[in-house]
């Protein structure tokens, strides 16, 4: 069966450490999202990308960048992590206006 | 800023019952979908209702959708325990070609007494 896997489920970094989150999936969607969710804020959009060599910004992705090199992963990265990305991430994909399909999520705390 | 607001953002009813709970958006939208979150875990899709549709059943959800007033409601009938879990409405707005995104509600926390 199609799945869309994340890794790691958790991960702890300090302060100013690069970090890179895994999103695969296997649905051979075009496009793939990144958000995150903390808590009064709901889901917000980080990045997205529409297909290969493709990367949009969202609402909140300073700090943040994606590469898009094939179609089944989209890599985050946070360049010089800080408290305030303490969060839990998820990345989704999907067709053209339909469903999303969303990875069970990566838990990041930076110390 | 989000697309969608859910209201309430919290309701605790008892099992059997049912539970309405709404959304509301600000620009126009192509199609409005709610999901589902237990707790710890991913979203999960549960109904996509286009904006030329007004509702939609899916066993016991039904989803309505008004585009004159921006708003939609989902409303789950027969309440279970194991309805618990955080609703979120999406809005999704095609810009152009196959660019597709979809924006978030902050969710209302549902907690089904048994």
């Amino acid at each position: 069966d199609a799945e869309i896997t994340q890794s790691p489920r958790h991960k702890i970094t300090e302060t100013g450490r690069q970090v890179t989150l895994a999103c695969h999936q296997t649905w051979n969607h075009n496009n793939m999202f990144w958000y995150r969710q903390d808590l009064g804020h709901g889901l917000r959009l980080i990045h997205y990308s529409y297909g290969v060599q493709d990367t949009n910004k969202g609402e909140v992705s300073d700090g943040y960048s994606v590469s898009r090199s094939n179609t089944e992963d989209l890599p985050l990265t946070l360049e010089s992590a800080a408290s305030s990305q303490t969060s839990v991430y998820f990345c989704a994909s999907g067709h053209l206006g339909s469903p999303l399909h969303f990875g069970n999520g990566t838990r990041l705390t930076v110390t | 800023s989000q697309q969608g607001e859910e209201d309430p953002q919290a309701l605790s009813i008892q099992e059997g019952e049912n539970a309405t709970m709404n959304c509301s958006y600000k620009t126009s939208i192509n199609n409005l979908q709610w999901y589902r979150q237990n707790s710890g875990r991913g979203l999960v899709h549960l109904i996509l209702i286009r904006s030329n549709e007004r509702e939609k059943h899916s066993g016991r959800l039904r989803v309505t959708l008004d585009t004159s007033k921006k708003s939609s409601s989902l409303l789950i009938t027969a309440s279970r325990a194991a309805d618990t879990a955080s609703y979120f409405c999406a809005t999704g707005i095609n810009s152009g070609g196959s660019n597709y995104k979809l924006t978030f509600g902050k969710g209302t926390l549902l907690t089904v007494n048994p």
